[in-house]
This record gives C-alpha cells, sequence and structure tokens, in this order.
C-alpha cells in the first residue's frame, strides 16, 4: 500500500514564480517529513524536514508546511529558479522512510 | 570528502546469477540503508542498519541479503537475481537514528541494474 502519494507527476512553472508540489499520506503515525530533490543520474538530496510538533519550517527559499489534521504537506519554493528543476520526493518516517513517487518540477527561464 | 560511494555504477546479470551491490561512507555515520527505485515509484527501504552489527528489515527485504562490515561498509547481495529486481538501487547513510525515527539521510549515486 502506498502511504506517501504525489498526486502530481509533473509541475510546470515560470521563473521568478512559486512552485508548489504537494503531498499527502494516509498514516497518523509518521512524525517526521522530509523532502528530497533529485538530478537526473544522482542520488537524492535532502532539502528541507519538519518534525510533526511543527506546521512549517523555513530554509531561503524552501518552506514545508505540514496540515495534520489533513494528513497533507506542501513544498513552496519562491522563487522559482531554473536550477531547481528536477524530480521532488516527499518522505515520512516513524520505524521506517517512505517516500511518495516524485513530482517532476521544470521552471522555465 | 566523497560522501556516500557505491559500486558498480551499473550491472548486467542473467537470471539466477549472484552479486553484491558496496557502498562505503565516509561521513563516521552510525546508520545505513538500501532502497530500490523503479520507474512510477518512489525509494522502497530493502534493509537497514542503525549501527554497526545490526541490521533490520525494510519495506521490501525479499530476495536480498546485507552485511554491515564495518561502521563504513553496507553490502548489498542478491544471491539468485531475478527479473523482478531490475531497478536502481541507493544506498544512504545518517547520523542520527534513534527514538524510532528516520532523519536526514545522505545518498550515494545509485547502481543501475539489470536482470535479463
Amino acid at each position: 500500500d502506498q502511504q506517501v502519494k504525489q498526486n502530481s507527476p509533473s509541475l510546470s512553472v515560470q521563473e521568478g514564480r512559486i512552485s508548489i508540489l504537494n503531498c499527502d499520506y494516509t498514516n497518523s503515525m509518521f512524525d517526521y517529513f522530509l523532502w528530497y530533490k533529485k538530478y537526473p543520474a544522482e542520488g537524492p538530496t535532502f532539502l528541507i524536514s519538519i518534525s510533526s510538533i511543527k506546521d512549517k519550517n523555513e530554509d531561503g527559499r524552501f518552506t514545508v508546511f505540514l496540515n495534520k489534521s489533513a494528513k497533507h504537506l506542501s513544498l513552496h519554493i519562491v522563487p522559482s529558479q531554473p536550477g531547481d528543476s528536477a524530480v521532488y520526493f516527499c518522505a515520512a518516517s516513524r520505524n521506517d522512510m517512505r517516500f511518495g513517487a516524485g513530482t517532476r518540477l521544470t521552471v522555465k527561464p | 570528502n566523497a560522501g556516500v560511494t557505491q559500486t558498480p555504477k551499473f550491472q548486467v546479470l542473467k537470471t539466477g546469477q549472484s552479486m553484491t551491490l558496496q557502498c562505503a561512507q565516509d561521513m563516521n555515520h552510525n546508520s545505513m540503508y538500501w532502497y530500490r527505485q523503479d520507474p512510477g515509484m518512489g525509494l522502497r527501504l530493502i534493509y537497514y542498519s542503525a549501527s554497526e552489527g545490526t541490521t533490520d528489515k525494510g519495506e521490501v527485504p525479499n530476495g536480498y541479503n546485507v552485511s554491515r562490515l564495518n561502521k563504513r561498509e553496507f553490502s548489498l547481495r542478491l544471491e539468485s537475481a531475478a527479473p523482478s529486481q531490475t531497478s536502481v538501487y541507493f544506498c544512504a547513510s545518517s547520523e542520527l537514528f534513534g527514538q524510532g525515527l528516520f532523519y536526514e539521510q545522505y545518498f550515494g549515486p545509485g547502481t543501475r541494474l539489470t536482470v535479463t
């Protein structure tokens, strides 16, 4: 069963605008959430995380929001840059780590 | 620092052959992990090692074995490869493993394995 879902396989935005990537989860026991970024032929790289005791975490252009009642998290990138073009995975953890299928973000100049 | 390294980068096996994927990290991390990634799916945890001397099953352990050789190295073995094991395999490591939580992990570049 897929406990972490990213329902949008792809997203295209204009440079300078906001990118919003969404993620839903089904297991209320998850208590730590992460976003990873992946370029082709490379391993994923950690981007930002949030504990279940918070509802927002910011790091520069990246902000993650957590809505526990809706079992939903989102990643906001503002402003988007062409170098942000990559596949973004959300992940949730408790006693293991579960990943979503990823969203391919394309930022157009 | 090289971070997490994996060998080989590519491998083609015939059904029934065996092989070992190697992983090493130079960040002095306690915990190491093996994942597989298939098209249209996220990464799935195969096995992990919370600390040197321990290993545990993840979400998809069948058909695999692991060895935590020392703090730096964690290998994944396919005893009798099957076409269903065609995938990209990623090794990862992390500094923190406690309170039942998986924290930020550092990934290697991956091994692309094809089983014919």
